[in-house]
């Protein structure tokens, strides 16, 4: 089945620091991968879509500045955080498509495992 | 935007019960999926939805596409200890479009 992976799993930096997230798509090619935030008990909020070859799109609120993202092939997108902080801590997911073919072409999300990412 | 209330947001429950929970959006959506997540894990997809009102299963798991297309209802039937984790309905409104996410329903299953 399809997977995809996230690396690293966790990372702790140091606050103005930056740190990138790999999001790959390891047994189908994803034109599309999405970019999620997840704060504890809370549900995941969609950071910006990733498509491949072309500048990612954001969601309203988002700094474009602070999370850069790359799609650079079609089989990884990367997350960068830029000059973290504190407030920058939280669980960061990818998700990629998957066409099932199904009654109406449906495109199913496969999600990574995420990447929990704590800035002191 | 569309806006997805998911309910109950947690439920306490007996191993060999079963357990419901729905999703509601304010305007339509063309595919309803469910996924479980685990703690530190992401989502796994548990059932996908794609016509209204289609009825589902996967195993213990039952999921239905309603009728105007603006909710959904996930059924886990005889709950065992595994079925812990949280809950999520998402809705998509075009085959390659973002997904909208529920909040969430936390269940707990004790012996």
């Amino acid at each position: 089945g399809a997977v995809v992976s996230q690396h690293p799993s966790w990372v702790i930096c140091k606050s103005g620091t930056s740190v990138k997230i790999e999001c790959r798509s390891l047994d189908f090619q994803a034109t599309t991968m999405f970019w999620y935030r997840q704060f504890p008990k809370q549900s995941l909020m969609l950071m910006a879509t990733s498509n491949e070859g072309s500048k990612a799109t954001y969601e309203q609120g988002v700094e474009k500045d602070k999370f850069l993202i790359n799609h650079a092939s079609l089989t990884l997108s990367t997350l960068t955080v830029t000059s973290a902080h504190p407030e920058d801590s939280s669980f960061y997911i990818c998700s990629a498509g998957v066409y099932t073919g199904g009654p109406s072409g449906a495109n199913v999300l496969t999600f990574g495992a995420g990447s929990r990412l704590t800035v002191l | 935007g569309q806006q997805l209330n998911q309910s109950p947001q947690s439920m306490f429950i007996q191993e060999g019960e079963d357990v419901s929970m729905n999703c509601t959006s304010s305007s339509i959506f063309n595919t309803w999926l469910w996924y479980k997540q685990d703690p530190g894990e992401g989502p796994v997809l548990l059932i996908a939805l794609y016509k209204a009102g289609e009825l589902t299963s996967n195993g213990r798991l039952t999921a239905q596409f309603g009728i105007t297309r603006k909710d959904s209802f996930l059924n886990i039937s005889a709950s065992i200890p595994s079925d812990v984790g949280i809950y999520f309905c998402a809705g998509q409104l075009s085959s390659w479009g973002k997904l909208q996410f529920g909040a969430g329903t936390q269940v707990v299953v004790t012996p």
